[in-house]
This record gives structure tokens, C-alpha cells and sequence, in this order.
């Protein structure tokens, strides 16, 4: 059965901290996408990862994918609230099926 | 480039009742996708088509059909609508290459009561 499991589901900061998420899945995959969502709204694409050891960075936030281990991780650096939202990884997996982790709430305290 | 369309974005029913949810996309590509989004769960696929006139059951299809009325369009269809079935559903086309990248529709808000 194909699972995507990210950890902490909720994770609250304070500004200017860094922390990672965790994202592990149960079947091999060479594609790992991170989402971010604001409430109420849809999901934006913050990186796509094809390769074991990509590693992508754009602003605070870097990606980086782990395809022996399964797992791929989003670091945050010097948290600010905007950064504020919930990420979700997804696994993309042979015939263009992706498959989605539970989501990490992120709450920047000032 | 509207990218993903989908309709309506709020809509209340009764228990019962029947809706289709409307989805269309302008960027030509062949699969399209319909998730549900529940607190705590993530997004779980309900149906997807990979091309024009295919359709096939994801995780959790029961309740629903769906219709791949052209290379543009994707409706999904709840028939009985039941309390379970309140959810947030959103519509996705994931590009057909260079890492396919999904691009998401605003989301459709959905309370069966």
C-alpha cells in the first residue's frame, strides 16, 4: 500500500528559528513535489525534485530528496510569518498518479 | 492562461441531492485529476482520466462518477450526496512533462447537511 507520511503534522515557531519537515513514503519514487497552502485557498507549487540528492532552495525554504532512504525534508531558516501556512509533499509514481502526505500546519509566532 | 477552472466554488446541499462539479483546463494537457481535501487526511484522489476518454478509480471513488467530456473538460458527479462527502474538492492537470508539475483549480467548497 502506498503511503506518504510527513511529520510533525503541526509545528509551531518562533521567528527567525529553522526547523525541518520530514516527508517519507513506502514505495520507490525518483519525483517528490512540495506544496504550500494558505487558508481557504489552493495549493502552490514550491519545488519539484527528480533526482536522488536534488536539492532546491528558493528564499527560506530548501527542498532536498533522499530516493534510497524515501524521504525528502523541507528546511526553513530564519522563520518569518509568511511563512506561515500548510505544506504538503507528494509522490509522483508511474502512470502520472501522485500521492499526498497529511500536510504540516506551520504557525511563525513573533 | 486561466490555467484551472473549476465551478462553483461554494455550494450547500441536502442530503440526497445531486451536483457536478465542473472542471476545465486551458493548458492542453491530458490527464486531469479530482482530489478531496478533509482536515487531517491530505488530499486523497478520488478519480482521475490520464487522456481523453479514459477515466479511473483512485483512492476513494465511492459516491462519485466522473466524466471526461473532452481533452479540456472533467466533471465530477455526486449523485446521493451524503454528509460524508462535505469536503473541499479541487480539480488538477499535472504537466505531461519536465516534471509535471500539477497546477491546482481555486478549490470547491462543498456541505452536505
Amino acid at each position: 500500500e502506498l503511503k506518504v507520511e510527513q511529520n510533525p503534522l503541526f509545528l509551531s515557531m518562533q521567528e527567525g528559528k529553522n526547523y525541518t519537515i520530514y516527508c517519507n513514503y513506502s514505495t520507490t519514487s525518483d519525483r517528490l513535489y512540495w506544496y504550500r497552502q494558505d487558508p481557504g485557498k489552493s495549493l502552490e507549487s514550491l519545488f519539484v525534485l527528480l533526482s536522488n540528492g536534488a536539492v532546491k532552495q528558493e528564499g527560506r525554504l530548501m527542498a532536498s530528496l533522499d530516493t534510497k532512504a524515501r524521504l525528502s525534508t523541507l528546511h526553513i531558516t530564519a522563520a518569518v510569518h509568511d511563512l506561515s501556512a500548510t505544506y504538503f509533499c507528494a509522490v509522483g509514481y508511474t502512470g502520472n498518479q501522485f500521492y499526498f502526505g497529511t500536510g504540516t500546519s506551520l504557525t511563525v509566532i513573533p | 492562461n486561466a490555467g484551472v477552472t473549476q465551478t462553483p466554488k461554494f455550494q450547500v446541499l441536502k442530503t440526497g441531492q445531486s451536483m457536478t462539479l465542473q472542471c476545465a483546463q486551458d493548458m492542453n494537457h491530458n490527464s486531469m485529476y479530482w482530489y478531496r481535501q478533509d482536515p487531517g487526511m491530505g488530499l486523497r484522489l478520488i478519480y482521475y482520466s490520464a487522456s481523453e476518454g479514459t477515466t479511473d478509480k483512485g483512492e476513494v471513488p465511492n459516491g462519485y462518477n466522473v466524466s471526461r467530456l473532452n481533452k479540456r473538460e472533467f466533471s465530477l458527479r455526486l449523485e446521493s450526496a451524503a454528509p460524508s462527502q462535505t469536503s473541499v474538492y479541487f480539480c488538477a492537470s499535472p504537466q505531461p512533462s519536465g516534471g509535471n508539475t500539477i497546477y491546482f483549480g481555486e478549490g470547491s467548497w462543498l456541505t452536505v447537511v
